[in-house]
């Protein structure tokens, strides 16, 4: 139980066009996913929280225009970096949180590899 | 602010040899504590967790005890094998923050045959 897709899993694409990323929760409601970034060797940078149905939340350094989330259903967000440049390049993991047992948890995509060319 | 401090890597080690991956925490509530495993090229997955102090986490040989006196949540490992390489996180999640997630900054973990 508690899988995280995300599709694509590889994409290349030219500088200054936008690219869509979708995460979906397989087996359960996640009202909340968040996304995060990831550089080479290092670990993960969170990018915004994403809640069902309204805006999402972005951390402080992260523009909103160029990462655009979407969060419309119970099981799905999307985030589409938009005029995308070399530097926008990098790993992509979303993770949908889980209510279960009383605690919250996060299970994560297996992630989105961005190269911009 | 909350934060996770691990200790630097990368790690090597041959196989069967133990394993010890420090971690500390700040935090201001009572957080809940995780370690993730990243293999190559992957995501991450939850490997164990605690949630109150004194609790101990354990999976797949590997285990890690929530100490709020020394703020440590260590990861241990008493036989290694090859197929452990990976990177390892320490990561906690305070009540108060919405279930965010603060990671430390991974340890890379390689085992020899």
């Amino acid at each position: 139980g508690a899988v995280v897709s995300q599709h694509p899993s590889r994409v290349i694409c030219k500088s200054g066009t936008s690219v869509k990323i979708e995460c979906r929760s397989l087996d359960f409601q996640a009202t909340t996913m968040f996304w995060y970034r990831q550089f080479p060797k290092q670990s993960l940078m969170l990018m915004a929280t994403s809640n069902e149905g309204s805006k999402a939340t972005y951390e402080q350094g992260v523009e909103k225009d160029k990462f655009l989330i979407n969060h419309a259903s119970l099981t799905l967000s999307t985030l589409t970096v938009t005029s995308a440049h070399p530097e926008d390049s990098s790993f992509y993991i979303c993770s949908a949180r889980y209510h279960g047992g009383g605690t919250y948890e996060q299970y994560f995509g297996p992630g989105t590899r961005l190269t911009v060319t | 602010g909350n934060s996770v401090t691990q200790m630097e890597g990368p790690v090597t080690l041959s196989e069967e040899a133990f394993l010890t991956i420090n971690c500390t925490y700040t935090a201001t509530g009572y957080p809940s504590l995780f370690w993730y495993v990243q293999y190559p090229g992957e995501g991450l997955q939850l490997l164990l967790k605690a949630t109150k102090a004194d609790d101990k986490g354990s999976n797949k040989g590997f285990e890690a005890t929530y100490r709020k006196e020394t703020t440590s949540f260590h990861l241990e490992k008493g036989s290694v094998q090859v197929s452990d390489s990976a990177v390892y996180f320490c990561a906690l999640s305070d009540p108060s923050s919405y279930g965010k997630l603060t990671f430390g900054q991974g340890t890379i973990l390689t085992v020899h045959p």
